[in-house]
């Protein structure tokens, strides 16, 4: 069965500070990929980064990156140098890429980060 | 370039009323994704398309709800009879699939429907 976990509800640090937000998954497909989406306080959801299955080397974006350990079924989101903009909620989700997968999007419940000055 | 649209962003019905919502995919995207998004239930999946045709409606209620793409340029999601409980923010989503079932998905802002 396809599923997301986010196991940290929410978050709290210091701006200019690392932070990482954990992902877990479950799919049975070998082909998969992984999403990091951040929803703002206006309630607009914004694509970040993401990783394909296939990819050994983890996806970097600005001030994101991932730490894609595929053995554990994880895909963590790591954003460094944080700002008071980036407090926000942010979502893990999957998409199964195998044959017979339509490509709808499974997400996790969110973690909410808040960044403080 | 536009992101994708959607309208109205705010809706409130009468329970037992219809409910449409409108979205305009990214220009050149192939496939639109419906969404729904509530406190306990988080992100759920209803209903997608791909070059206009349904493809898995998997997620979408069996009853009062349907979907439809008549054009490239936009989708619909029509809920009848609307009941308290259908009240969420409903999300479109749009991506290219050009290569696969691979490709981003990139959200609109969301109708959020308040059933009385």
């Amino acid at each position: 069965a396809q599923k997301v976990t986010q196991t940290q509800t929410s978050i709290s640090v210091v701006e200019k500070t690392t932070v990482t937000m954990d992902c877990v998954y479950e799919t049975r497909d070998s082909s998969y990929f992984l999403f990091w989406y951040k929803q703002t306080a206006s309630g607009e959801i914004v694509f970040l980064i993401r990783q394909d299955s296939y990819k050994k080397e983890n996806a970097t974006v600005g001030h994101y990156s991932l730490n894609f350990q595929k053995p554990k079924s994880s895909i963590g989101l790591i954003i460094t140098a944080t700002q008071i903009e980036d407090s926000a909620v942010y979502f893990c989700a999957m998409r199964e890429g195998g044959a017979g997968n339509t490509g709808k999007l499974i997400f996790g419940l969110g973690t909410t980060l808040q960044v403080q000055p | 370039n536009a992101g994708v649209i959607q309208t109205p962003r705010h809706k409130v019905t009468g329970k037992g009323q219809e409910a449409t919502l409108w979205c305009e995919p990214i220009s050149g995207h192939s496939a639109v994704f419906w969404y729904r998004q509530t406190i306990v239930q988080g992100l759920e999946f209803l209903t997608y398309f791909r070059n206009q045709a349904p493809i898995d409606d998997s997620g979408m209620p069996k009853e009062r709800f349907s979907a439809q793409m008549p054009n490239q340029s936009h989708s619909t999601l029509k809920i009848q009879s609307t009941q308290p409980q259908d009240s969420a923010v409903y999300l479109c989503a749009s991506s290219l699939e050009g290569q696969g079932v691979g490709d981003t998905q990139y959200f609109g802002p969301g109708t959020r429907l308040l059933v009385l």
